[in-house]
């Protein structure tokens, strides 16, 4: 299908331990985009990988995109109580984006 | 502000009631969407416009019908919902339907 599987659904860590979010699919991306959606707010863009085997890093965040373009993940490093809320990937379509599942990152201070 | 608008915030109508949604961006991009988000599901796509023009309607009733009159601005009008449709409805813009979409804050929907 066109939709991206994510794992975990749900994380709770304790503030500053790392946290890793996976993106799937079944079919090769043309690229993936990650979005950060807080608690009662929208989401927001925070990056898009396009080649095959990118890494990009956003101070505490990790980003890549995997050889075979299937895959990506998300990683924060020494998590904080402004990282909570939940990440999205999303695959572009010809005019749209299919989003993926979600994870809900919680930290507990 | 995000550069994309939507009015009102909360809504909460009957499921005899007539209503739109509103939708202003002010980033210059071409493309505009309508997004639905659920409790426990994923943010669904429903109506795609490019250049004012719809390229998609990802099987959405005729409940919802929506409006693009220039680039800038975007409608979702309301009729006979359902509980089921209460929801938060976001409004999202892009530049050719590539890099970082921009959504707005979201008009959170209940049915009554």
């Amino acid at each position: 299908g066109q939709q991206v599987m994510q794992i975990p659904q749900y994380q709770h860590v304790q503030e500053g331990e790392d946290f890793t979010t996976y993106c799937n699919s079944s079919t090769t991306l043309s690229n993936i985009q990650w979005y950060k959606q807080r608690p009662g707010g929208h989401p927001v863009f925070l990056i898009q990988l396009v080649k095959s085997g990118e890494v990009k890093k956003q101070k505490r965040l990790t980003f890549q995109f995997g050889e075979a373009k299937k895959n990506s993940s998300l990683h924060i490093t020494a998590t904080q109580t402004t990282d909570v809320g939940t990440y999205f990937c999303a695959r572009a379509g010809a005019n749209n984006l299919f989003f993926g599942t979600g994870t809900r990152l919680t930290v507990i201070p | 502000e995000t550069g994309v608008t939507q009015t009102p915030r909360h809504l909460v109508m009957g499921m005899t009631n007539k209503k739109s949604l509103k939708c202003e961006q002010h980033l210059g991009h071409n493309a505009m969407y309508w997004y639905k988000q659920s409790a426990k599901k994923p943010l669904e796509l429903m109506f795609v416009y490019n250049f004012k023009e719809q390229t998609e309607n990802n099987s959405v009733p005729s409940r919802f019908s929506p409006e693009c009159p220039n680039s800038s601005h975007l409608f979702l009008h309301l009729h006979t919902l359902q509980p089921e449709d209460s929801a938060l409805y976001l409004c999202a813009s892009s530049q050719d339907g590539g890099y970082g979409y921009t959504f707005g804050s979201g008009t959170r929907l209940t049915v009554v």
